[in-house]
């Protein structure tokens, strides 16, 4: 049973570029969230899609975006990179209606911006 | 003020120490709790849902007060292996998945 995948495993790019980051959903599951954590932080809820569609979305601004494909599987993209952005960026996936809304993690993405 | 507050450690503790994590949520309207375990530069993983009556998971005992809204994770006879950061985590009514997380605490047992 594959668990939740993401690509590239280490990004790093410079001020003011772009990038896209990849989602594979555990086998099962329709909904895909995407979250940052900064270095000795928690992770932060950046948005979430269920049925190709963005269904919640945290405190993030619009340089942050993304999209769900027909198989469930998901991109981040995010516009004119600053500093900030530097973190480590997670891909969760969960089944609506399961027990606990239990949210399985990937191995992440770790963004470095130059 | 934080949704979600835990004290950031790091905790210190020789091999079969009893260790106690506390977090505190603002939003009364919480809905979920939960514990994840997070090792160094590796995904979040689930340790255990909190239950309102407590629950327990050989080991680990998670606690819920939902009046002083604060949750608590204990682990008994720590072992090496249960060097991680543990984060706190909850979830609210018509929120559906978003999980909001403490800063974690970070946990170091030696030996």
């Amino acid at each position: 049973d594959a668990g939740v995948t993401q690509s590239p495993t280490h990004l790093i790019k410079t001020r003011g570029q772009q990038v896209t980051l990849r989602c594979s959903p555990k086998s099962g599951h329709d909904t895909v969230s995407w979250y940052q954590q900064a270095l000795g932080q928690g992770p932060q809820f950046i948005f979430q899609y269920y049925e190709e569609e963005e269904r919640q979305r945290g405190n993030f601004p619009d340089r942050f975006s993304g999209h769900q494909f027909p198989n469930y599987s998901s991109e981040l993209n995010v516009n004119a990179l600053l500093l900030g952005d530097s973190a480590l960026y997670l891909c969760a996936s969960s089944l609506v209606g399961q027990q606990n809304n239990e949210q399985f993690f990937g191995p992440g993405t770790r963004l470095t911006v130059l | 003020r934080k949704e979600v507050e835990q004290d950031p450690g790091p905790f210190n503790v020789p091999e079969g120490a009893t260790v106690a994590f506390n977090c505190t949520y603002s939003n009364s309207a919480s809905q979920s709790f939960f514990w994840y375990r997070q090792d160094c530069r590796k995904e979040p993983k689930l340790l255990m849902s909190v239950y309102s009556s407590g629950n327990e998971d050989g080991r680990f005992t998670a606690q819920l007060n939902r009046a002083s809204q604060y949750i608590s994770l204990l682990i008994r006879d720590s072992k090496l292996s249960d060097s991680a950061t543990y984060l706190c985590v909850v979830t609210y009514y018509n929120q559906g998945g978003k999980l909001i997380f403490g800063q974690g605490t970070e946990l170091s047992v030696k030996p």
